[in-house]
């Protein structure tokens, strides 16, 4: 089955670590983002991916890093640098060209301890 | 600094009714628009998209867009308790590398 992946499903965080969300997708799809979702609002746009070995900062991107050398996977680290990162972490695909839809994976909820 | 915003609710519609979701925006360039539906504790899923003016009908889901009027909605048909979720509007602006903006969503609680 075509889809996206994210694991963990729930991670905890203590204070002052760097933790990595995975995401991979088999849709052979070009772009690849990452959003935050805290409780009650929409999504915000952290980081994404057009292609291989390239990307650019969303909105809120102090705190995260990310890579993308491979066109499958598209991971997110959450350094200590990002104070206050419990939220719902959601990893999206899109494949090239209009009208733009793009499709979500289950999503990450990180908490700090 | 594009914008879209959604009227966050909660709308409440009795089974059986016909409920209206609206969105407006603020960059005149967007190109296309998206509803997406949000089941708490869940990740969102794409329910239909629209880029021409006019509506566009998939089963009980209409989107209308007026791009005049920097407006979309969407309604639904004979909703059910299962269409109980947050609907987030989505916009893709022009150039924009295939990004879109979200709005913060409006809940949607049907009542049997």
């Amino acid at each position: 089955d075509g889809g996206i992946t994210q694991s963990p499903k729930y991670l905890f965080r203590k204070e002052g670590q760097n933790v990595t969300l995975s995401c991979e997708q088999n849709l052979n799809h070009d772009a690849m983002y990452w959003y935050r979702q805290d409780p009650g609002q929409g999504l915000r746009l952290i980081y994404y991916s057009q292609i291989v070995n390239d990307f650019q900062k969303g909105d809120i991107a102090e705190g995260y890093s990310v890579s993308r050398e491979k066109k499958e996977s598209f991971p997110l680290t959450v350094t200590s640098a990002q104070k206050n990162p419990t939220a719902f972490y959601l990893c999206a695909s899109s494949i090239g060209g209009p009208p733009g839809e793009q499709f979500f994976g289950p999503g990450t909820r990180l908490t700090v301890l | 600094q594009k914008e879209v915003e959604q009227n966050s609710g909660p709308l409440s519609v009795p089974e059986g009714a016909i409920a209206s979701l609206n969105c407006t925006y603020s960059d005149r360039g967007s190109q296309s628009f998206f509803w997406y539906r949000q089941y708490s504790g869940k990740s969102p899923e794409l329910i239909m998209f629209i880029y021409s003016n006019g509506d566009k009908e998939d089963g009980r889901f209409t989107a209308q867009l007026n791009k005049a009027s920097q407006y979309v909605s969407l309604l639904i048909r004979d909703s059910q308790p299962s269409d109980s979720a947050t609907y987030l509007c989505a916009v893709k602006g022009p150039g924009s590398a295939r990004q879109l903006t979200f709005g913060s969503g409006t809940q949607l609680t049907v009542l049997p």
